[in-house]
């Protein structure tokens, strides 16, 4: 199975400063399409899980242009350029290269 | 609108047996490979299995910790996609979430309000 290892597990930023999450593979995602096979997804404070970004640095659908996504093969970063109060949660990463799916452990993002 | 919406949990004993399902609408659902994702309480998220579309054989895959128990269905005329659950575990105690997969892509959403399956005696 892909292991999927994130970092910080926590984090509590003041708003209007940024935020950065790490997560890295144990294998790579690229897929043989040319496609890396990663995403972020946030779940907020009593609600499902939602998608932030996909194939490393999509944006998904109606999601603010201050969340941004990098990374290569194994290596994939989440960038907020300003923390707002509407983004505390738990955000995870998520290998879909090959099944099983699996997800890192979960960074919890606290406003200070 | 988009929109999954999960029903079927409940309190269930081990040993025994719930089905959950997952009504999407909003989207041409035969065209979708659906998938179930588990949330234990406190815990974070597990990929539970998926389905693939009827065009591509509609065959299932399912997470080591699920799979010989658990079995993934879908009726396309009805738009609706199933967990049938058997032989529960204590451990298989979460909120359980569908999500659709969206074509050449890595995108799973939306996912499902959840629905809560406790298993205890």
């Amino acid at each position: 199975d892909i292991v999927m290892t994130q970092s910080p597990l926590s984090l509590a930023v003041t708003p209007g400063e940024p935020a950065s999450i790490s997560c890295r593979s144990s294998q790579s995602l690229l897929h043989s399409n040319g496609h890396v096979y990663f995403d972020w997804y946030v779940q907020k404070p009593g609600q499902s899980p939602q998608l932030l970004i996909y194939l490393v640095s999509n944006r998904a659908s109606g999601v603010p242009d201050r969340f941004s996504g990098s990374g290569s093969g194994t290596d994939f970063t989440l960038k907020i350029n300003r923390v707002e109060a509407e983004d505390v949660g738990v955000y995870y990463c998520m290998q879909a290269r090959q099944t099983p799916f699996t997800f890192g452990q979960g960074t919890k993002l606290e406003i200070k | 609108e988009v929109q999954l919406v999960e029903s079927g949990g409940g309190l269930e004993q081990p040993g025994r047996s719930l089905r959950l399902s997952c009504a999407g609408s909003g989207f041409p659902f035969g065209e979708y490979v659906m998938n179930w994702f588990r949330q234990a309480p406190g815990k974070g998220l597990e990929w539970v299995g998926y389905i693939r579309t009827k065009a591509y054989g509609g065959t299932a895959e399912y997470a080591a910790s699920v799979k010989d128990r658990f079995t993934i269905s879908r009726d396309d005329s009805k738009s609706i996609a199933y967990l049938q659950m058997n032989r529960l575990k204590s451990e298989d105690t979460a909120v359980y979430y569908c999500s659709r997969e969206v074509p050449y892509s890595s995108e799973f959403d939306p996912w499902g309000q959840g629905t809560l399956v406790t298993v205890s005696s």
